[in-house]
Formats: structure tokens, C-alpha cells, sequence
């Protein structure tokens, strides 16, 4: 069965400071996709990333930043310079791919989330 | 840019009536999931919709549960007897294909039982 453990309940953080926000994962896939989510107070959920497994190489966008450990099974995020804007939910989450074979049709197993309340 | 639509954003019932949850998902998609939130907790997957038929559902699904494509567009959820502990967010969630990774989430409805 596929596990997403986020074990931090809520950060807070002054704003500019940088903040990591982790994630780990189990499976038995060889082959799976991670992603993070992010839920504003308004309660949707916002796609950030999605990551394949057989693709390590770490990723920037702007502010934020992905490591990918297959190693370690984690998936840590990373916001630099956080804004208040920033304050929100995240959601770590994984897929197994959907196949042809009808055994899977590519479900989300959510993380706890991480709580990060970013102030002025 | 296309969307999956959500309605109504709030629904309140009464514990024990039948309530229909409407979502369109976004219009060539082929896969269809709902997922749930309880308040604070985190989204757990309901059920997976494909070719007319479910695929896949968890042990939150239970026979009180049903989805439905009525037409080409809609994609339901109905409760049949509503309990205090269905009150939650819902999700409905739609994905283009096999090849396609990223599924794309509805704004969600509200349900509270009273």
C-alpha cells in the first residue's frame, strides 16, 4: 500500500525566511508519480509539481524548489523568500500510474498536509 | 484555460436525506475520481470513474455512495442517507488520459449535515 508522511503538523515563519517542507513517501511501484498541492484558505487545491520517479534532477521554479531523494524516499520542497502570500496548506502526494491493464487508474494518496503560516 | 466545475460550492442537509453532488469535468478527459476532505484532515481518495464504470474505490466508498455520468458532461455523487461524519469537502477530479499525469481538481463542495 502507498504511504505520504508529512511530519510537519504546521511551520511558521517570518516573512524572507527560506522554509522546507518534507515529505516522504512508501511504495512497492517501481515506477510512480509525486506531487505537492497547495490549499490556499479559500480550499481548493492548487497543483505546484509532479515528479516522475525514474527522474531525480532536482527542480526550480521561481521561489520554489524540489529534492527528489529516491534514496532516502523523500521529496522535500523548499520556498525561498517566503511571502505572506505563501500561507496555505501543502499537500504531498503520490500516484501510482494508471496502465492498460486496468490494474490502475492513478489514484492520489495525500500526506497529512504541513500547515505553513507565513508572517509580516 | 478549460476547468473542472463544482456545484453547489455549499450544500447543507438534514442527516438522513439523499444529497447529489454535480461536478463537470473538463470536457475530452477520460478518467473521473472524487475525493473527500473532513475539516484539518488531509484528501483521501473515494473512487475512480472510467468507460462508464468505476474502476476503483476505497473502504470510505460504501454502498450509501454512487457516481454517476448521466450525460457527457456530468459526473455525480450522490449520498443516499446522509451521516454527521459525511460532512466534508468534496473533490471531484478529472485526468485527459493513460499518457497524462496530472489529474485537475474541481473548487470543491462544501457538504455540512445537521
Amino acid at each position: 500500500a502507498q504511504k505520504v508522511t508529512q511530519a510537519q503538523t504546521e511551520i511558521s515563519v517570518v516573512e524572507k525566511e527560506d522554509v522546507t517542507l518534507d515529505c516522504v513517501y512508501e511504495t512497492r511501484d517501481t515506477t510512480y508519480y509525486l506531487f505537492w498541492y497547495k490549499q490556499p484558505p479559500s480550499g481548493e487545491l492548487v497543483f505546484l509539481i509532479r515528479r516522475n520517479s525514474f527522474d531525480e534532477q532536482n527542480e526550480i521554479s521561481g521561489r520554489y524548489s524540489w529534492n527528489f531523494q529516491k534514496s532516502t524516499s523523500s521529496f522535500n520542497f523548499t520556498i525561498t523568500a517566503s511571502q505572506v502570500v505563501d500561507s496555505a496548506v501543502y499537500f504531498c502526494a503520490l500516484s501510482e500510474p494508471p496502465n492498460a491493464g486496468g490494474t490502475s487508474y492513478g489514484k492520489l494518496t495525500f500526506g497529512q498536509g504541513t500547515i505553513l503560516t507565513v508572517h509580516p | 484555460e478549460p476547468e473542472v466545475t463544482q456545484t453547489p460550492s455549499h450544500q447543507v442537509t438534514q442527516m438522513g436525506q439523499e444529497v447529489i453532488l454535480r461536478c463537470v469535468p473538463i470536457s475530452n478527459h477520460l478518467y473521473f475520481y472524487w475525493y473527500r476532505q473532513i475539516l484539518g484532515q488531509k484528501v483521501e481518495f473515494l473512487v475512480s470513474f472510467y468507460n462508464n464504470e468505476i474502476s476503483e474505490k476505497s473502504e470510505i466508498f460504501d454502498d450509501q455512495f454512487s457516481v454517476e455520468r448521466p450525460d457527457g458532461s456530468n459526473f455525480t455523487l450522490k449520498i443516499r442517507s446522509t451521516k454527521l461524519e459525511d460532512s466534508a469537502m468534496y473533490f471531484c477530479a478529472s485526468r485527459l488520459g493513460l499518457a497524462y499525469n496530472e489529474q485537475f481538481f474541481g473548487p470543491g463542495t462544501r457538504l455540512t449535515v445537521l
